[in-house]
């Protein structure tokens, strides 16, 4: 079935450092691709997606291309802050089931 | 614009208690619509989706279930609850491939 692997966490770095979280998938068809963000105690926010193949998704500074040849998604931000600490989702939606499918998140910790 | 309702925020519940979480979409029609739930310092766990009213579709075994009498409207229940029912609850609804959205969440816990 479809399924969504990122790298584990904790990803601790020191303030202006650049961030990569890997993301790669399995899929039958060609699924949407989607990072979300959890900041501590609250809900799931869209971050930014990609619908199709070589789409670059970007908000808040980061990143990420949708790469069929890698089936990947990486996540980068050239700079990261204190303020993006929190936990990323990586996850993959097909149309054909509707599911919406998540990895198992990655804690990013920022220190200043 | 469309918005996503669920309550309520905390729950505390007995051992053995029933559960009811509701959750409502405005400004949209016919919008697929999920339950997840996030285990403390987990990931999620997709527990219940629907692409329309009456149909239900679950991910996995457990004391859980899931109805849709309306349109926009889920809701998750449980007739006993497990102390491994515990976890923050999130309703989502999606319009198609633009995206899953979520609301705020219910922490739930069973004592």
């Amino acid at each position: 079935g479809d399924s969504v692997t990122q790298m584990e966490g904790p990803v601790t770095l020191s303030e202006e450092a650049f961030l990569t979280i890997n993301c790669t998938y399995t899929a039958t068809g060609y699924p949407s691709l989607f990072w979300y963000v959890q900041y501590p105690g609250e809900g799931l926010q869209l971050l930014l997606k990609a619908t199709k193949a070589d789409d670059k998704g970007s908000n808040k500074g980061f990143e990420a291309t949708y790469r069929k040849e890698t089936t990947s998604f990486h996540l980068e931000k050239g700079s990261v802050q204190v303020s993006d600490s929190a936990v990323y989702f990586c996850a993959l939606f097909t149309g054909n089931t509707g599911k919406l499918i998540f990895g198992q998140g990655t804690t990013l910790q920022v220190k200043p | 614009s469309q918005t996503i309702h669920q309550w309520p925020a905390t729950l505390v519940q007995p051992v053995g208690s029933p559960l009811s979480l509701e959750c409502t979409v405005e400004g949209t029609s016919n919008p697929n619509l999920y339950w997840y739930r996030q285990a403390a310092g987990r990931g999620l766990q997709l527990l219940f989706y629907s692409v329309g009213i009456g149909q239900i579709s679950s991910e996995v075994p457990q004391n859980l279930s899931a109805s849709r009498p309306q349109d926009r409207q889920f809701i998750l229940s449980s007739k006993k609850l497990l102390l491994s029912d515990s976890g923050f609850y999130l309703c989502a609804w999606s319009p198609g491939s633009a995206g899953v959205f979520f609301g705020s969440g219910t922490q739930l816990s069973v004592l």
